[in-house]
C-alpha cells in the first residue's frame, strides 16, 4: 500500500530535550511538509522540502529543524528552543505535478512534562 | 485579517441533513482548491479538489468555488453520523505553498 507513515504515534519530552519525529512516503512524491496543528489554530507550515537535499523554512520554524538525504525520509527535530512544543505534528507530500493537493500521515502527538 | 477565512462551528446537524460548509479567502491568486476531512486525532484526508471555478460532484459531496466572490463551499447531501469531523478548506497559486481554513467541526446527529 503506498502512503504516509508517521512515528511515534505519541511522544513525550521532558524539559531540555530534543526529539525527533519520522515521516516517511513511499508514494515517489518529490515534495515533503510539516505541519503543526493546534486547537482552533489550522494547520501551520514549519518546513518545507520540494527535492533531496533542499528544504525551506515554513512560517513558524523557530526552534525546529529538518533534514532530507533521502526522497522517502523527512524528519522533524523539536529541539529545547521550542517554547511551546505539545501540539499535534503532521506530515504531508505533494501529489503529482500540475496538482497542489497534499496528502497527510496519521500524526505525531506530542506532549511535554 | 486571515487570507483564508472559515467558521469554527460547530456545526450541528440532524442526520439526513444537506449541510453547507464555506470558506472566504482575499487572495485572488489562489487557483487550486481543496477541502479535507479529519477525525479526531488523525491526519486531514483528502476530499475534494478543484481547479478554478466551478463545480465538482463526487457521491454525496460537491465542492463549488466562486472566484469573483472568492467563495467557496462544501455541499454534503444525506449526511450521516460518519460524516462527524473537522472539515478543512485549503488552496494555493500554484507551486506555492497552500493555505489552510482553521476548519469547521461538523457533528451529524442519528
Amino acid at each position: 500500500d503506498g502512503g504516509i507513515t508517521q512515528s511515534p504515534k505519541y511522544l513525550f519530552r521532558k524539559e531540555g530535550q530534543n526529539v525527533t519525529l519520522s515521516c516517511e512516503q513511499n508514494l515517489n512524491h518529490d515534495a515533503m511538509y510539516w505541519y503543526r496543528q493546534d486547537p482552533g489554530q489550522g494547520l501551520r507550515l514549519i518546513y518545507y522540502s520540494q527535492i533531496v537535499n533542499d528544504f525551506q523554512k515554513g512560517d513558524i520554524a523557530e526552534g525546529y529543524s529538518v533534514s532530507r538525504e533521502k526522497k522517502e525520509s523527512f524528519p522533524l527535530t523539536v529541539t529545547s528552543a521550542q517554547k511551546n512544543p505539545t501540539a499535534f505534528y503532521l506530515c504531508a507530500s505533494r501529489g503529482l505535478a500540475g496538482e497542489d493537493t497534499q496528502y497527510f500521515g496519521p500524526g505525531t502527538r506530542l506532549t511535554v512534562l | 485579517q486571515k487570507e483564508v477565512e472559515q467558521d469554527p462551528g460547530p456545526l450541528s446537524v440532524p442526520e439526513g441533513a444537506i449541510v453547507s460548509l464555506n470558506c472566504t479567502y482575499s487572495n485572488s491568486a489562489f487557483q487550486y482548491f481543496m477541502w479535507y476531512r479529519q477525525y479526531s486525532r488523525k491526519g486531514p484526508e483528502l476530499l475534494m479538489y478543484t481547479y478554478s471555478s466551478g463545480n465538482k460532484e463526487d457521491g454525496r459531496f460537491t465542492a463549488q468555488v466562486d472566484k469573483s466572490s472568492k467563495y467557496i463551499s462544501l455541499f454534503i447531501r444525506d449526511s450521516q453520523p460518519s460524516d462527524s469531523a473537522t472539515y478543512l478548506c485549503a488552496m494555493s497559486a500554484y507551486g506555492n505553498k497552500l493555505v489552510f481554513g482553521a476548519g469547521t467541526i461538523l457533528r451529524v446527529k442519528s
